[in-house]
């Protein structure tokens, strides 16, 4: 089946630095995929859709200054979480869509993100 | 806002079906359902979807009711590894329509 590989699983990481995660799909080309964040014991929580060569669209609340993300292929979107601060620890996922038909969203393993 | 309302939590003894239903009494008819499980620190795994339907697959079998306003996610020998958030969405087919995840059932399977 599809595959979607993000990268790093965990990272720690002091604050005001940045960092960066990547979201490829291996097997399929994603003309959108998706970034959602989770804190713990909450559902996901949509971050922003990432459309390949165009720029990202942002849920209410999120800040685009903060949390980049480029989608410079089909199979290649990142997110970097600049000036990380203590609060932005969570569990960062990504998804793509394998535009064809009713396909299922397929969803990466997660990121870890601890900012000490 | 998330089109789908499931129990939080629902437990189940190791070899009997689990049962978890999903209520989208405003699903359109474009709408397929999906559903899917986390573990935890994992992220979502797909199960199955279907749009009016019944579906099996190798991990569960999916009714949808005839009026499409809910369905129900059958596990049919839950083991100790099924235990799991799951969470179920609706979703347009091919269309640019963004899932939205309500809160999920956490499962708990028992020895």
């Amino acid at each position: 089946g599809a595959v979607v590989s993000q990268h790093p699983s965990w990272v720690i990481c002091k604050s005001g630095t940045s960092v960066k995660i990547e979201c490829r799909s291996l097997d399929f080309q994603a003309t959108t995929m998706f970034w959602y964040r989770q804190f713990p014991k909450q559902s996901l929580m949509l971050m922003a859709t990432s459309n390949e060569g165009s720029k990202a669209t942002y849920e209410q609340g999120v800040e685009k200054d903060k949390f980049l993300i480029n989608h410079a292929s089909l199979t290649l979107s990142t997110l970097t979480v600049t000036s990380a601060h203590p609060e932005d620890s969570s569990f960062y996922i990504c998804s793509a869509d394998d535009t064809g038909g009713d396909s299922p969203l397929h969803f990466g393993n997660g990121t870890r993100l601890t900012v000490t | 806002d998330a089109k789908t309302t499931q129990p939080p939590s629902m437990d189940c003894a190791e070899g009997r079906a689990a049962n978890l239903p999903c209520n989208h009494s405003t699903i359109s008819g474009n709408e397929y359902v999906y559903w899917y499980r986390q573990i935890h620190s994992q992220g979502p795994q797909y199960i199955i979807h279907g749009l009016k339907n019944n579906e099996t697959n190798e991990m569960a079998s999916l009714i949808i009711t005839e009026d499409r306003k809910s369905s129900t996610l059958i596990l049919p020998h839950a083991t100790l590894r099924d235990t799991a958030v799951y969470y179920c969405i609706v979703r347009e087919s091919g269309g640019s329509y963004i899932p939205t995840f309500g809160r999920g059932t956490s499962l708990i399977v028992h020895p």
